[in-house]
């Protein structure tokens, strides 16, 4: 069973306008969850996590994702898009105790245009 | 502070050579991991190492071997390469834990001809 889909392999967005990744995961378990950006030919990035306390988590450079539970999903926002945010983001989720219970998404390329 | 490094950046290999790719991290960690990753897919664990001298495998341990030499090091070995092994391998750390953050290396791009 699929953890964690991201719904959109690829957006694209206009500078200044604002950005939506999309993200929703499956776990029977109080999940964590985490986005991830990588920048090309670089490792992963933590953008931000959510693990049970306030389901709106602010991140870094902008970023933040709200924790929906009725809708299990996590959303990725940025009011406004910056040339320097074209990356791959990666929503991951940890389902339960353990390494194996670590789900990383397939990823969502983000292209900026100027 | 580095954080986690991983050596070599690129590496070619023919099928059936073998090597061992290294990771690093200064963080002082307790938990160390390997990834790969293929285009359209998300990472996939390789091996874990919980604590200093304990390996776990992950989802995709077959074709590989690891050895947690120390606190700081944990290194990934292919035996006899596959070009089924061509990826990306990234290495990661965290104190240890459920919900603890990982921390990534820069990766090592691996083609196996």
């Amino acid at each position: 069973a699929q953890s964690v889909t991201q719904l959109d392999s690829h957006v694209s967005v206009s500078e200044g306008t604002p950005v939506l990744l999309r993200c929703n995961y499956s776990s029977s378990y109080s999940p964590s969850l985490f986005w991830y950006v990588q920048h090309p030919n670089k490792g992963l990035q933590l953008l931000l996590k959510y693990t049970s306390a306030a389901t709106l988590v602010k991140g870094i450079n902008g970023f933040e994702a709200e924790f929906k539970k009725s809708e299990t999903s996590f959303h990725l926002t940025k009011p406004s898009a910056h040339m320097s945010d074209a990356a791959e983001y990666f929503c991951v989720v940890r389902t339960g105790a353990g390494a194996n219970n670590l789900f990383f998404g397939t990823g969502t390329r983000l292209t900026v245009i100027p | 502070n580095a954080g986690v490094t991983q050596t070599p950046k690129f590496q070619v290999l023919k099928t059936g050579q073998s090597m061992t790719l290294q990771c690093a991290q200064d963080m002082n960690h307790n938990s160390m991991y390997w990834y790969r990753q293929d285009p359209g897919m998300g990472l996939r664990l390789i091996y874990y190492s919980a604590s200093e001298g304990t390996t776990d495998k992950g989802e995709v341990p077959n074709g590989y071997n690891v050895s947690r030499l120390n606190k700081r090091e944990f290194s990934l070995r292919l035996e006899s390469a596959a070009p089924s092994q061509t990826s990306v391998y990234f290495c990661a750390s965290s104190e240890g834990g459920s919900g603890k953050t990982q921390y990534f290396g820069p990766g090592t791009r691996l083609l196996v001809l």
